[in-house]
């Protein structure tokens, strides 16, 4: 089992502020999703990426396969943000061996 | 609307009941899955299915049944609810390594 490991647990920023969720992991993976969820919501995919970066909106997903690290920041950050993040990592091909992290919770204030 | 859909919202049932929740997908992604989310735990595999009658269990699959007679359903059945059984559940297909997540069944077994 992939122990997937997010840092920090809480957030709290204000709006505007540049954050930065973690996200690491202990064995090789042929992907890496990031996902999020608000309160009482379902949860939706913002990223599946295995190389590189990706970049959505004020959103970007950054990995480090060397190093078994990812990161998702959010520019320019907006108190419709807050949510919970989730970082899951897959081992095969089909994608069903989702490994996840238990969550960061953000909390952006006006 | 395509996507995936689960029913109920939300439900409460007592224990030793049999309780059955429903997903439904509009595409014809081959894998599925059910999860339940929990507080400190975050989100645990409970079944997947990787075709119409192909089905196998995940991390946490005790007291629980599902069924793939057709591609786009994958009901889970909680055969006799225990009060450990309370949780969000959620159900998502996979098509290509990405995911998509239904809008969550919240139970409360009592």
């Amino acid at each position: 089992k992939n122990e997937v490991e997010q840092s920090p647990q809480n957030l709290t920023a204000q709006e505007g502020e540049f954050i930065t969720i973690n996200c690491s992991y202990s064995v090789g993976i042929s992907a890496l999703h990031w996902l999020q969820q608000h309160p009482g919501g379902g949860i939706v995919s913002l990223f599946m990426l295995s190389s590189g970066k990706k970049k959505h909106g004020r959103l970007i997903a950054t990995i480090n396969i060397q190093e078994k690290h990812s990161s998702l920041h959010i520019t320019a950050s907006h108190p419709r943000d807050s949510a919970v993040y989730i970082c899951a990592v897959s081992l095969g091909n089909s994608g069903y061996e989702l490994n996840f992290g238990k969550g960061t919770s953000l909390l952006v204030t006006p | 609307d395509a996507g995936i859909t689960q029913s109920p919202r939300y439900k409460i049932t007592e224990t030793g009941r049999q309780v059955t929740l429903m997903c439904h997908q509009t595409w014809s992604h081959s894998y599925m899955f059910w999860y339940r989310q929990d507080l400190g735990h975050g989100l645990r595999l409970i079944y997947y299915s990787a075709a119409a009658d192909i089905t196998d269990k995940g991390e946490v699959p005790d007291g629980y049944v599902v069924s793939r007679s057709k591609t786009e359903n994958f009901p889970l059945t909680l055969e006799s609810a225990t009060r450990s059984q309370t949780s969000v559940y959620f159900c998502a297909s996979s098509s290509g390594g990405v995911y998509t997540f239904g809008s969550g069944t919240r139970l409360t077994v009592v």
